[in-house]
């Protein structure tokens, strides 16, 4: 029944140590996002695939990683997390909104990953 | 890129009353969307609202897209609508931008 589901929900670890957030879709959407929202509230965009293609790069740090091995699912990888990395990271799927224009893709969250790094 | 303010950055209510939401955002957007962040930090859409006005329930939305802004409009509030409420704008073919949310406190 869950349209977008993440895991894990929590994720505590040191830093220096490499993590992988999963993201996976059910609704058919071609579409996948990560986005991140820092300790103030604040939304940001990191990353877009489309079809399995990078579409969107956000000035993020090399660090990390997209990969997207079908178009159900987004992985986010770190490496070598920071203290700074310490977000909720937020997967998130659209699809073209049946009878509108090119552009018009309604994105749908994920419950969220809360990356705590020590 | 689109600049997207929401304003008020507070709010508190108490149960019953009305409130009005507003984002304000710099250029064209070709989308517009409400969503609202429980106290779970779940984020749940409420519309997808290019232009005109919606309602579902006691919640209704307005996007006057010409005069880029658009309203939320929370009527006969509940404690269970507290939470973060964000509007984001599409900028370019799939990017969101958001504004930085009005935090609603409502009170029984």
């Amino acid at each position: 029944d869950t349209a977008v589901s993440q895991t894990p929900k929590y994720l505590v670890t040191q830093m220096g140590n490499d993590k992988s957030i999963k993201c996976e879709q059910n609704l058919g959407h071609d579409t996948m996002y990560w986005y991140k929202q820092d300790s103030k509230k604040f939304l940001k965009i990191m990353f877009s695939y489309n079809n399995k293609e990078l579409i969107i790069n956000e000035t993020v740090p090399n660090r990390f990683s997209p990969k997207s091995p079908d178009k159900a699912h987004l992985n986010l990888h770190i490496n070598s997390l920071e203290l700074g990395d310490s977000a909720v990271y937020f997967c998130a799927s659209s699809h073209p909104t049946a009878g509108g224009p090119l552009f018009s893709y309604e994105q749908y969250f994920g419950p969220g990953t809360r990356l705590t790094v020590t | 890129g689109i600049q997207v303010e929401q304003s008020p950055p507070d709010l508190i209510l108490q149960e019953g009353a009305n409130s009005t939401l507003r984002c304000n955002f710099s250029d064209s957007v070709n989308n517009l969307q409400w969503f609202h962040q429980n106290p779970w930090g779940q984020l749940i859409n409420l519309f997808y609202i290019p232009s005109g006005t919606k309602q579902n329930g006691r919640l209704s939305a307005t996007t006057v897209a010409t005069e880029r802004y658009s309203l939320l409009y929370i009527s006969s509030s509940q404690t269970t609508d507290s939470g973060v409420y964000f509007c984001a704008g599409k900028e370019g073919a799939q990017k969101l931008v958001f504004g930085q949310g009005t935090r609603l406190t409502i009170n029984p």
